[in-house]
């Protein structure tokens, strides 16, 4: 059964770089036939589409986010990460790692989510 | 990009039909078969119910079905449950080679 879970620091402070890790088990990253990708949540809101990455390291950004935003694979440790510089109040929500089938733009397995908040 | 739009909420009684729907444009909903939805209960990951405007995942009940006309797209759910009850949420892949989501609606069990 693939898994997905998230880990980072819960507090990072205004100006500072949220950085977080998805470790996969149960499946190996190097798929050729999905994508991994990052979502999130803010309280009480709806999600949003950070970006993704393919095994390769192509990356996929969302057009508000990408001048912030850097996602990275390690085929080596089954894992992807997710950078996001200049922080503001603005970017606390529960982060969440997911994997899409290639072709489908659908996440069919998700982490169970990591709250970070971002204040001083 | 700009968000999906959804009602912010819905509601039903145990055995109706319900409908959400999704609009975007023809950048996104309308313009490609790439839709999908998503059950979130509280504190809960979100759970992918359809993909694809009407594929269901295996495992997701005959209940759940979508459908897409134009730049909207619809989730619905008949013979509802206590346990639908839940947010629900909405995403394409746009021209940019992106996704978007949808606000999410609220579904409330009446």
């Amino acid at each position: 059964q693939l898994q997905l879970q998230e880990s980072g620091p819960g507090l990072v402070k205004p100006s500072e770089t949220l950085s977080l890790t998805c470790s996969v088990s149960g499946g190996s990253i190097s798929s050729s036939s999905h994508y991994w990708g990052w979502i999130r949540q803010p309280p009480g809101k709806g999600l949003e589409w950070i970006g993704s990455v393919y095994y390769s390291g192509s990356t996929y950004y969302n057009p508000s986010l990408k001048s912030r935003v850097t996602i990275s694979v390690d085929t080596s440790k089954n894992q992807i990460s997710l950078k996001l510089n200049s922080v503001t109040a603005a970017d606390t929500a529960v982060y969440y790692c997911a994997r899409e089938t290639a072709g489908s733009a659908a996440g069919d397995y998700w982490g169970q989510g990591t709250l970070v908040t971002v204040s001083s | 990009q700009s968000a999906l739009t959804q009602p912010a909420s819905v509601s039903g009684s145990p055995g109706q039909s319900i409908t959400i729907s999704c609009t975007g444009t023809s950048s996104d909903v309308g313009g490609y078969n790439y839709v999908s939805w998503y059950q979130q209960h509280p504190g809960k990951a979100p759970k992918l119910m359809i993909y694809e405007v009407s594929k269901r995942p295996s495992g997701v009940p005959d209940r759940f079905s979508g459908s897409k006309s134009g730049n909207t797209a619809s989730l619905t759910i008949s013979g509802l449950q206590a346990e639908d009850e839940a947010d629900y949420h909405c995403s394409s892949y746009t021209s940019s080679n992106t996704w978007v989501f949808g606000g999410g609606t609220k579904l409330t069990v009446l």
